[in-house]
Order: C-alpha cells, then sequence, then structure tokens
C-alpha cells in the first residue's frame, strides 16, 4: 500500500514553454503532499507543501508565480513550472504523508520526473 | 539554523560491515529516517527512529541518540546492490522533514 505515481516520468520542452508535473496517491488520501527539487549530485530540496484545498507553502527562494501548485483533491497535486528555461533542469520529486497522517513513520515518494529545458 | 551533517562519501568492500553517521540541529525532532537512493531513482524508505536506541532491519538497522543529536545507519553483508546514496532526515516540530546531504556509498567487490 502507500503508492504514490507521478506522470510524466521524462520530459524535454523548449525555453519559454510551460510543463505540468503530476502526483497521485494511489490507494490513500493524501492531505499534503510535498514537493522536491534535486539537482545532479545534490540532496532533495523541499520545493512547497501542498495541501489539499489551499494554498501551497512555497519554501523560501521559491517564486511561487513560477512554480504553480495546485492541490485540487485527496489524490491529486500538480506543479507546473511556467516559462521554463534551462536551469529549471531538475529532477522533480512529490511525496506524500502517509494514510496514518502526521503520526505516520514515513513519507512516500514518487518516481520523479525528469524535466530537461532546451 | 537547522543542520544535518553525514559524510559525503564511503568505500566499503563486498560481504563487509559499513556504518554511515548523521549528526543533527534542529528545531525540535519528531523523528529521524534514512532512505536509500540509486542514481536517478526518487528516495525509498529505509528506517524511522523516534526513541533511542537500535531498530534492526534485516541487514540494515539504524540507531538514535537523541541526547547527543546523533544516529547511524549500519549496512552487513554488503551487497554491490547496497551501492546508492543514503540520505539522513530529521522530521522537526513542524513535521517538515530536513535532510541531509546524503552519503554516496561505493561497494567494491
Amino acid at each position: 500500500g502507500a503508492v504514490v505515481s507521478q506522470h510524466p516520468s521524462r520530459v524535454i520542452c523548449k525555453s519559454g514553454t510551460s510543463v505540468k508535473i503530476e502526483c497521485r496517491s494511489l490507494d490513500f488520501q493524501a492531505t499534503t503532499m510535498f514537493w522536491y527539487r534535486q539537482f545532479p549530485k545534490q540532496s532533495l530540496m523541499l520545493m512547497a507543501t501542498s495541501n489539499e484545498g489551499s494554498k501551497a507553502t512555497y519554501e523560501q527562494g521559491v517564486e511561487k508565480d513560477k512554480f504553480l501548485i495546485n492541490h485540487a483533491s485527496l489524490t491529486l497535486s500538480t506543479l507546473t513550472v511556467t516559462s521554463a528555461h534551462p536551469e529549471d533542469s531538475s529532477f522533480y520529486i512529490c511525496s506524500a504523508i502517509g494514510p496514518g497522517g502526521k503520526g505516520s513513520d514515513e513519507q512516500y515518494f514518487g518516481p520523479g520526473t525528469r524535466l530537461t529545458v532546451t | 539554523g537547522q543542520n544535518i551533517d553525514q559524510p559525503t562519501e564511503m568505500t566499503a568492500t563486498e560481504g563487509a560491515i559499513v556504518q554511515i553517521n548523521c549528526t543533527y540541529q534542529t528545531s525540535g525532532f519528531n523523528g529521524l529516517f534514512w532512505y536509500q537512493q540509486h542514481a536517478g531513482e526518487a528516495p525509498t524508505f529505509l528506517s524511522y527512529n523516534v526513541l533511542d536506541g537500535l531498530e534492526e532491519k534485516g541487514r540494515f538497522s539504524s540507531f538514535l541518540s537523541r541526547s547527543k543529536g546523533y544516529s547511524y545507519l549500519l549496512l552487513k553483508e554488503l551487497q554491490m546492490k547496497d551501492s546508492a546514496s543514503y540520505l539522513c532526515a530529521v522530521r522537526d516540530s513542524n513535521y517538515q522533514l530536513i535532510w541531509g546531504a546524503g552519503t554516496k556509498l561505493i561497494i567494491k567487490p
């Protein structure tokens, strides 16, 4: 149980276009999801916390108008990278707190989306 | 500020034992996690400690000392497939995960 999927797994887009990444909790409801970015050989960097039915909470230095997050349902959160530039090329990973809620002992990660902006 | 420290890289031999240390300074503590991440893949959960002591799961064990702000991940009977990065993360008082930079473990035959 507690599976998180992401789509697409890989995407290549041209500079200036927008890309949407979906994160789904397949067999549980996730009131809170997290979006991370990871550059090569670096650790995960939390971008934002996505709460169902409310606005996302962005980490310092993350542009909320560039990285649009929508958590429209208990099983789906989307991250849209608007006006993408080559420096946005990265590995984007979502995660969700498990079925036990905040008391759960782990976050479940999606498989990640590798974005390449040309 | 909040800080997680772990070695950048370690090398060990197949069949041997290796211990990866993690020290932390965070605002509050609600558990410490170890994740394994193979190159190009998302992290996968290994262990969770919230009380002091040793948690054993097969070949992997994790230890926590809250008073010292210290944890280690112990890997026994190393296999080549254990070559990966190992991430230490602490959940703070806001239930946010604070991540270490990861330890790249290289296993040699």
